[in-house]
């Protein structure tokens, strides 16, 4: 299994709505991300997780929390998000929490807020 | 402040001829490179890196030349396929930067058939 997965594909949400979006890889990564991506623009980062821990959090919001329940899933919970949080939320991993691994992308989660 | 730059938003390109994407950086720390390839509605895929120590990488019809001393980096396509039309990111990194990869704004290829 080479695939990221991210459920779900779209999501539409008011701004005092909470919800999650959840990220799974079975490649044995122990390495995995969240980043940011609005349109035309470049994926931006949010947070690293390596072997479970929290690495690195790029100064976001704290109306956005990261979750590693495990080395296989990453979860991103959202509560009460402004209309320009909507963004195509993007999860990635890679091999290990090194810098000289590629990261594998999953195909993203389209959040919008109303 | 870009440290990482496409100065090219777009690029078309004859099916069978070359394509040449270009990128910049402004950061001498970096000393890996990467370009990723993204569809509409699909997350970037990986397409061929390159460190800091070679000024060359292959992959199939996919070439990274790197320029150290003008923190240039190039990805030709030889030859260009209509398969090939995407956005392509060009990313660097580095030790002191642990997980993360800083992009360029993208470069949309469109190959003609």
């Amino acid at each position: 299994d080479t695939e990221v997965t991210q459920t779900p594909k779209h999501l539409v949400m008011g701004m005092t709505n909470k919800k999650s979006l959840k990220c799974e890889q079975h490649m044995g990564h122990r390495a995995m991300y969240w980043y940011k991506q609005k349109a035309k623009k470049p994926p931006e980062l949010m947070f690293v997780y390596s072997y479970e821990k929290l690495s690195i959090n790029e100064s976001v919001p704290s109306r956005f929390s990261p979750e590693c329940p495990n080395s296989s899933l990453l979860n991103l919970h959202l509560h009460a998000l402004q209309p320009e949080d909507s963004a195509l939320y993007l999860c990635a991993s890679s091999p290990a929490g090194g810098s000289y691994n590629e990261q594998f992308f999953g195909p993203g989660t389209r959040l919008t807020v109303l | 402040d870009q440290q990482v730059k496409q100065n090219s938003p777009s690029l078309s390109v004859q099916e069978g001829r070359i394509s040449i994407l270009n990128c910049d950086y402004t950061n001498s720390m970096f000393d890996y490179f990467l370009w990723y390839k993204k569809y509409p509605a699909e997350g970037p895929t990986f397409l061929i890196s390159i460190s800091s120590i070679k000024d060359k990488n292959e992959d199939g019809r996919f070439t990274v030349f790197l320029n150290k001393s003008a923190k240039h980096l190039s990805l030709h396509i030889v030859p260009s396929q209509p398969g090939d039309s995407a956005v392509y990111f060009c990313a660097a990194t580095s030790m002191e930067y642990g997980n993360k990869l800083v992009f360029g704004a993208g470069t949309i290829l469109r190959v003609k058939s």
